[in-house]
């Protein structure tokens, strides 16, 4: 079945350094793939996506990069601010499945320091 | 629209209880799902409704779980007899095609004592 793993955590880092969050996939067909960030006390926000490979999905200054060849899909901001804190969850939406639900990691939180 | 709204936003309750979860997609969304997300995961699917129609359930959801849509509006969740295994948040989500945007409501954390 379709599963998604992502690097382990938690991730600590000063204001303004580069980050990256590895996510890779496995999947029967040819999903969709989705960073999606929890703040504390708030739902689930949809970061940015990207439906097929070499698609590269970028908001708020962070990108990921649909590799099809790896099948990854890492996360990267090149300056994180201190409102980044927060978790990040890697999801996989595969249309061969009944009403593509989304498949999620374990998340990573990310806890950024002035 | 005021996105998806999931009430109560915390429910306490003794282990043997029965409760009951609401969720209100968003409006025209025909999609909608459950979640439940453990501390420390990332949520699992346990049922997808379009319209009405409930049409997947995840083995997760055991015998004493159910949910229902009337109309294809609102969802409930009913969980009987909870277990403190149950203790999660449940997450609903709606999107208007399989092609289009989730949108999470803030989740129902349920902790059973």
């Amino acid at each position: 079945g379709d599963s998604v793993t992502q690097m382990e955590g938690p991730v600590t880092l000063s204001e303004e350094a580069f980050l990256t969050i590895n996510c890779t996939y496995t999947a029967t067909g040819y999903p969709s793939l989705f960073w999606y960030v929890q703040y504390p006390g708030e739902g689930l926000q949809l970061l940015l996506k990207a439906t097929k490979a070499d698609d590269k999905g970028s908001n708020k200054g962070f990108e990921a990069t649909y590799r099809k060849e790896t099948t990854s899909f890492h996360l990267e901001k090149g300056s994180v601010q201190v409102s980044d804190s927060a978790v990040y969850f890697c999801a996989l939406s595969d249309q061969e499945t009944s009403g593509s639900r989304l498949t999620f990691g374990e998340g990573t939180q990310l806890t950024v320091n002035p | 629209d005021t996105g998806v709204s999931q009430d109560p936003r915390h429910k306490i309750t003794k282990r043997g209880q029965n409760v009951t979860f609401r969720c209100d997609p968003i409006s025209e969304h025909n999609r909608l799902y459950w979640y439940r997300q453990t501390l420390g995961q990332g949520p699992e699917f346990l049922t997808y409704f379009q319209n009405e129609a409930q049409l997947e359930k995840s083995r997760l959801l055991s015998d004493r779980f159910s949910a229902e849509r009337p109309k294809g509006s609102f969802s409930t969740l009913e969980i009987q007899r909870t277990e403190q295994g149950d203790s999660a948040m449940y997450l609903c989500a709606s999107r208007y095609t399989e092609n289009t945007e989730a949108f999470f409501g803030q989740g129902t954390r349920l902790t059973v004592v």
